[in-house]
């Protein structure tokens, strides 16, 4: 069965960091580009990362680009998003996803529980 | 554009059929897929591609594509359809992923 599991939310001050990781189970890890995709309170779905199976390419969102990086370490099966320089706007439920290309277009097929990251002083 | 456009609530009685669509200039090239988010619960993929079910997802759930609209249409609608419904697809570049808004729907 293919678990995702996230932790490492909490409050943050605005201009903190906070590291989120995500463990995954039930399937080859590294055959599988990752992502993470947010959700503010009461909002939408916003796709902030993608990052590919060996690691090699990563694409964020611009709002989130130059303060987030995501990564993956394939031997621990876990992906990880290092938020830095943290804003009240970046407050939101985090999910990471398993994410999966076909024909023509991509999908999320799989998703963890998500953890919440507030920003807040 | 890279945006997807949805409309934000729509209600269909109990048993009839409802179509949700999603609007967006990627899907002159890329198809959707569509995701039922539950309040307090994570999205779960009901469509992708022209109109692929993942398995287990009852088959009252449909998708299409013309143009640049992608829809999805539940046949039956049941009580427990009632849920938040979002699109995605690549934007424009390919390399981005981007969701619409979502469209709220209500079963009366």
């Amino acid at each position: 069965e293919v678990q995702l599991a996230e932790s490492g939310g909490g409050l943050v001050q605005p201009g903190g960091s906070l590291r989120l990781s995500c463990a995954a189970s039930g399937f080859t890890f590294s055959s599988y580009w990752m992502s993470w995709v947010r959700q503010a309170p009461g909002k939408g779905l916003e796709w902030v990362a993608n990052i590919q199976e060996d690691g090699g390419e990563k694409y964020y969102v611009d709002s989130v680009k130059g303060r987030f990086t995501i990564s993956r370490d394939n031997a621990k099966k876990s992906l990880y998003l290092q938020m830095n320089s943290l804003r009240a706007e970046d407050t939101a439920v985090y999910y990471c996803a398993r994410r999966r290309e076909y024909a023509y277009g991509v999908l999320f097929d799989y998703w963890g529980q998500g953890t919440l990251v507030t920003v807040s002083s | 554009s890279s945006e997807l456009t949805q409309d934000p609530a729509v209600s269909v009685a109990l048993g009839q059929t409802v179509t949700i669509t999603c609007q967006g200039d990627s899907l002159n090239i890329y198809y959707a897929s569509w995701y039922q988010q539950k309040p307090g619960q994570a999205p779960l993929l009901v469509i992708y591609g022209q109109n692929n079910r993942p398995s287990g997802l009852p088959d009252r759930f449909s998708g299409s594509s013309s143009g640049n609209t992608a829809s999805l249409t539940i046949t039956g609608a049941q009580a427990e359809d009632e849920a938040d419904y979002y699109c995605n697809s690549r934007d424009s570049s390919g390399n981005h992923v981007v969701f619409g808004g979502g469209t709220k729907l209500t079963v009366l």
